[in-house]
């Protein structure tokens, strides 16, 4: 069965402090890989998907970046946090096409001060 | 890709009201799914729907694709304390606002 990993769970950073969020995907073979993010309370504010290694699409201006230097491997990264940048990560896969139920991991909170 | 709207953004019953929330779009969808996240957890998938004026049943849960597939909704009979979350619609990787559902013993 497929699982995916994330982490680190929980973490609070400093403002203008590196940002580096790891995701794992088991038990499939090219997936399509998506960073969410959700502010408390809010909706799920889609950030970045990679359909393949190395292709990143990025969805909204911001903070942030995205790397897919594995097929499974999927890492948020930010070279100076800000205070926006605080809310839940949620990285999640769909099977290679579209229209696809998106599996989430467990999340990641993250608390810029 | 277009996102759904959806609506009401808070939902408060008494247990064993009904509840609804509704998503809807200004373009035909080829398929909608719906997801439940409970309180600091993450979204999990419930359904797919795909069709035009497709209905599902999940015990409680009645969701609803319309027949234009511009809109959908899902219903909840009769809830209980363990429905409290909030519900997303999705299309297209992007989610509704979603529902936010709390529920009064």
């Amino acid at each position: 069965s497929q699982t995916i990993h994330q982490w680190p769970a929980t973490l609070v950073q400093p403002v203008g402090s590196p940002l580096s969020l790891e995701c794992t995907v088991e038990g499939t073979s090219n997936p399509n890989l998506y960073w969410y993010r959700q502010a408390a309370g809010r909706g799920l504010q889609l950030l970045f998907y990679s359909v393949g290694i190395g292709q990143i699409s990025s969805e909204v201006p911001q903070n942030l970046s995205a790397s897919r230097p594995q097929d499974r491997q999927f890492i948020l990264s930010s070279k100076k946090l800000l205070l926006s940048d605080s809310g839940f990560y949620l990285c999640a896969w769909t099977p290679r096409g579209a229209g696809n139920t998106i599996y989430f991991g467990e999340g990641s909170w993250l608390t810029v001060v | 890709g277009q996102q759904v709207m959806q609506i009401p953004q808070y939902q408060h019953v008494q247990e064993g009201e009904d509840f609804t929330t509704y998503c809807n779009s200004s373009t035909t969808l080829s398929n909608i799914q719906w997801y439940k996240q409970r309180p600091g957890g993450h979204p999990v998938f419930l359904i797919q729907l795909v069709k035009s004026g497709e209905v599902k049943k999940q015990k409680r849960l009645t969701f609803q694709f319309g027949e234009a597939k511009k809109n959908s909704s899902l219903h909840i009979t009769a809830t209980q304390t363990t429905d409290v979350g909030t519900y997303f619609c999705e299309n297209d990787m992007r989610f509704g606002a979603g529902t936010r559902l709390t529920v009064k013993p």
